[in-house]
């Protein structure tokens, strides 16, 4: 069945550091991918989104590359914040996962002023 | 102009007592969830609801009842409440699309504590 594995946190960082966060997936056809973050306290929020191979999806900083040769999603800042602090989980949904989206296990992250 | 809420924000109860969490969508959407997530952030989709019509229900207990009066809202009771309940409930909303299914809007959250 479709699947999703992010690398485990938690992951600290110094601000202005560059933050990658490894994202894989395994599906059936071709899945639409996505970036969740969840704020301390809040719910989940679509943080960017790509439908098709090679799309890039960005915002408020954050990129990634839909990469169907690794099957990889991989999220990406230049220059993180101490606002970043949040927990990142990737997501896929595809036809095979019957109106389901199937989320990664999440990843901490925390930056340090 | 809230998309997706829910109500309570936090619900402390006793072993055995019965709850309810309500959700409620302005998005006009036709597919609604129930999601739980431990204390370690894993999150595990419960129910899906489309335009009242269960749809998924991922080995869930039947202590929990979801309840759909209208496709803008699934309510979720839970029977007989245990201390392994104790979680943060979310709701949340999509409207598939012909390519597959949409991003999902999620509500704030539920944060249940059995005592």
């Amino acid at each position: 069945g479709d699947s999703v594995t992010q690398m485990e946190g938690p992951v600290t960082l110094s601000e202005e550091a560059f933050l990658t966060i490894n994202c894989t997936y395994t599906a059936t056809g071709y899945p639409s991918l996505f970036w969740y973050v969840q704020y301390p306290g809040e719910g989940l929020q679509l943080l960017l989104k790509a439908t098709k191979a090679d799309d890039k999806g960005s915002n408020k900083g954050f990129e990634a590359t839909y990469r169907k040769e690794t099957t990889s999603f991989h999220l990406e800042k230049g220059s993180v914040q101490v606002s970043d602090s949040a927990v990142y989980f990737c997501a896929l949904s595809s036809y095979s996962s019957a109106s389901k989206i199937i989320f990664g296990s999440g990843t901490r992250l925390s930056i340090r002023p | 102009d809230t998309a997706v809420s829910q109500t309570p924000k936090y619900l402390v109860t006793q072993m055995g007592n019965d709850k309810s969490i309500k959700c409620e969508q302005n998005l006009g959407h036709d597919t609604m969830y129930w999601y739980k997530q431990d204390s370690k952030k894993f999150l595990k989709i419960m129910f899906s609801y489309n335009n009242k019509e269960l749809i998924i229900n991922e080995t869930v207990p039947n202590r929990f009842s979801p309840k759909s009066p209208d496709k803008a809202h699934l309510n979720l009771h839970i029977n007989s409440l245990e201390l392994g309940d104790s979680a943060v409930y979310f709701c949340a909303s999509s409207q598939p699309g012909t390519s597959g299914t949409g991003e999902q809007f999620f509500g704030p959250g539920t944060r249940l504590t059995v005592l």
